[in-house]
């Protein structure tokens, strides 16, 4: 069974741009979460989606935000990018029993 | 308590010692505690999902414990070697879908 995907691994863009993220579940995973870790803290919740319903969100300025497609596959969004955004994204995806399974994430550099 | 806070922040230990650490969290809305392990260059894994009070799992060397009325869980090794050597990240979930990490405890083993 395929674990789950993020694209792209690495990236670099500078302050002002936008970037969008990618990720793909493990099949038949309906829930995706994001998080966010920067050097000191832990994994910072981003948001929760289910059946392309976003059903919690995390303490973060709106210029996060993502979507869930019908394929369960997800996508975040960050947009007028800070150099505060440098961070490992990280996706997982959640069967019923709730535990998560996480990609590899994506490292975002700002300059 | 008011967020999740894992002790001890980082230690080492000699291969074949027995080790343990700590997860404190808000005892109120207390739905599940996840364990997690993360290795370095790799993805989080799940190790345990626990959700009743006096909850014992144990898989391998690795065992977990759970207290949910005073809020906290510990994380056993018996006999560490050096593959264990690792974050170990507990993570906890109330009402609502998100969970709420502590920012972890990094163990070394030591050959």
């Amino acid at each position: 069974k395929a674990g789950v995907t993020q694209t792209p691994r690495y990236l670099i863009k500078t302050r002002g741009q936008q970037v969008t993220l990618s990720c793909s579940p493990i099949s038949g995973h309906r829930s995706v979460s994001w998080y966010q870790q920067t050097p000191g803290q832990g994994l910072q919740f981003l948001f929760e989606y289910f059946s392309e319903t976003q059903r919690n969100k995390g303490n973060f300025p709106g210029r996060f935000s993502g979507r869930q497609f019908s394929n369960s596959r997800s996508e975040m969004n960050v947009s007028t990018l800070e150099l505060g955004d440098s961070a490992l994204y990280l996706c997982a995806s959640s069967p019923s029993t709730g535990e998560l399974f996480f990609g590899e994430g994506s490292r975002l550099t700002v300059l | 308590i008011l967020n999740v806070e894992q002790s001890p922040q980082s230690l080492h230990v000699q291969e074949g010692d027995s080790t343990n650490f700590t997860c404190s969290f808000p005892s109120s809305n207390f739905y599940a505690l996840h364990w997690y392990r993360w290795e370095t260059a790799k993805s989080p894994e799940a190790l345990f999902v626990m959700t009743l009070n006096g909850d014992e799992k144990k898989k391998g060397r690795i065992s977990a414990t759970l207290n949910t009325k005073e809020g906290y869980s510990y994380l056993y090794i018996k006999g560490s070697q050096p593959e264990d050597s690792a974050t170990y990240l507990c993570a906890r979930r109330a009402g609502s879908y998100q969970l709420t990490f502590g920012k972890g405890t990094k163990l070394s083993v030591i050959p």
